[in-house]
């Protein structure tokens, strides 16, 4: 039962355009969302959280917006950086542990 | 900027073989975690400690995996006899708050096992 899922494997944006990722999930009793990203060799890195209250968070360039009656949330960064490039994920909180969806790709082209 | 260590980078051992995984999380953190990634797979949750016993474990932690922190300051992660489905990178985490909410986990850059 893959309860994260993120269906766009890839994305490539020019550098300065805004970059969406999206994420999907069933579980209704996840009470946190969150995204990181990931380069290759490191772990993944915290970049942005929101509560399942909320349907907004903003942090500089990034931007998570959840609507909870579609259970789905993006990942908005603008303007996108060549050093965006990397994998991101997006996770869902129940009772202190996260579920990671596959992750996204995202390339920025100068 | 404080940082989760693991050690080894690269582990490469002999199916059957018992293997330790290391971990030094950020000091002040109180919830630690492993999680691991199947090469193509997604990061998947194996276990959360905190006050020095497990609060939750996945049905991959099987009786084959253990943790323990012992000196107040590693984190491992054991693994009693190998399988090669056991192949994997292995994430430990931390974080300051239950849930890791605000602030997100805090993870090291990972340890690739290898069972050949």
């Amino acid at each position: 039962d893959q309860q994260v899922k993120q269906n766009s494997p890839s994305l490539s944006v020019q550098e300065g355009r805004i970059s969406i990722l999206n994420c999907d999930y069933t579980n209704s009793m996840f009470d946190y969302f969150l995204w990181y990203k990931k380069y290759p060799a490191e772990g993944p890195t915290f970049l942005i959280s929101i509560s399942s209250i909320k349907d907004k968070n903003e942090d500089g360039r990034f931007t998570v917006f959840l609507n909870k009656s579609a259970k789905h949330l993006s990942l908005h960064i603008v303007p996108s950086q060549p050093g965006d490039s990397a994998v991101y994920f997006c996770a869902a909180n129940n009772a202190g542990k996260s579920t990671f969806g596959d992750g996204t790709t995202l390339t920025v082209k100068p | 900027e404080p940082e989760v260590t693991q050690t080894p980078s690269h582990q490469v051992t002999q199916m059957g073989q018992e293997v330790i995984l290391r971990c030094v999380p950020i000091s002040n953190h109180l919830y630690f975690y492993w999680y691991r990634q199947i090469l193509g797979q997604k990061v998947e949750f194996l276990v959360s400690f905190y006050n020095n016993e497990i609060s939750e474990k996945s049905e991959i932690f099987d009786d084959q995996f253990s943790v323990e922190r012992p000196d107040g300051s590693n984190f491992t992660l054991k693994i009693r006899s190998t399988k090669l489905e056991d192949s994997a990178m292995y994430f430990c985490a931390s974080s300051i708050e239950f849930g890791a909410t605000n602030y997100g986990y805090t993870f090291g850059s990972g340890t690739r096992l290898t069972v050949v």
